[in-house]
């Protein structure tokens, strides 16, 4: 089954880190990117940045750049998203999704989102 | 304040059509496919449209997708109770040194 399954709800005091996990299955993990995307209670979606698993490659949000870290384990199939120096509007759920390589806003799976609380 | 502009809420009656804009500039819809995803209440977002009137396998032809210069469009035709959910367009933007923005969001109603 092709999906993307991500880790559980967090829980966070101000200026902690978290990181959120985002496992692929069903399909090359090394062919896509993956986009992090991020929504806040009652807002829209803010995209903070995506991985091309298959280099390495990142590429973040001017927004996010520095306490933003995407990594990926392609042994693993998964990536990662590390928020550093959390703040409470940082508190949103969290979604990685599959995208394409370069400038593409095309996200056609999206995991199930993490709720990320900062209080 | 969103980067691109959409109404916060359009409704319609079964069987209407109804239309969703989504209002950008020179630096994100006029250079960049639009893309639109469709969000049912309490679900991960969905891809509705890609490359501005894509469908993905398995999205109804009642939703179209189209572009003009800066601004871009959904059509719901013969619209459906399960239509009711929010939509969002997605673009990519070149200022602050590349960045894919949202439309704040429209919340599809079906009276």
């Amino acid at each position: 089954q092709v999906q993307v399954v991500q880790s559980g709800a967090e829980m966070k005091k101000p200026g902690a880190s978290v990181r959120v996990s985002c496992q692929a299955s069903g399909y090359n993990f090394t062919s896509y990117t993956t986009h992090w995307v991020r929504q806040a209670p009652g807002q829209t979606f803010e995209w903070m940045g995506w991985i091309n698993a298959g280099d390495g490659h990142t590429k973040y949000s001017q927004k996010f750049q520095d306490r933003l870290t995407i990594t990926s384990d392609t042994s693993a199939s998964t990536a990662y998203m590390e928020l550093s120096r959390l703040r409470s509007d940082d508190t949103a759920v969290y979604y990685c999704g599959r995208g394409y390589s370069g400038s593409n806003p095309k996200i056609d799976l999206w995991g199930q989102g993490a709720l990320v609380t900062v209080s | 304040q969103s980067v691109l502009t959409q109404p916060p809420s359009v409704s319609g009656t079964p069987g209407q059509t109804v239309t969703i804009s989504c209002l950008g500039s020179n630096s994100n819809i006029r250079k960049s496919y639009v893309y639109w995803y469709q969000v049912l209440p309490g679900m991960a977002p969905k891809l509705l449209i890609y490359t501005n009137n894509q469908r993905p396998s398995g999205v109804p032809d009642r939703f179209s997708g189209s572009k003009s210069v800066t601004s871009a469009y959904l059509a719901i035709r013969g619209l459906r109770s399960e239509d009711e959910a929010d939509y969002y367009c997605a673009a990519w933007d070149d200022s602050l040194s590349g960045r894919v923005v949202f439309g704040g969001g429209t919340r599809l109603t079906v009276l």
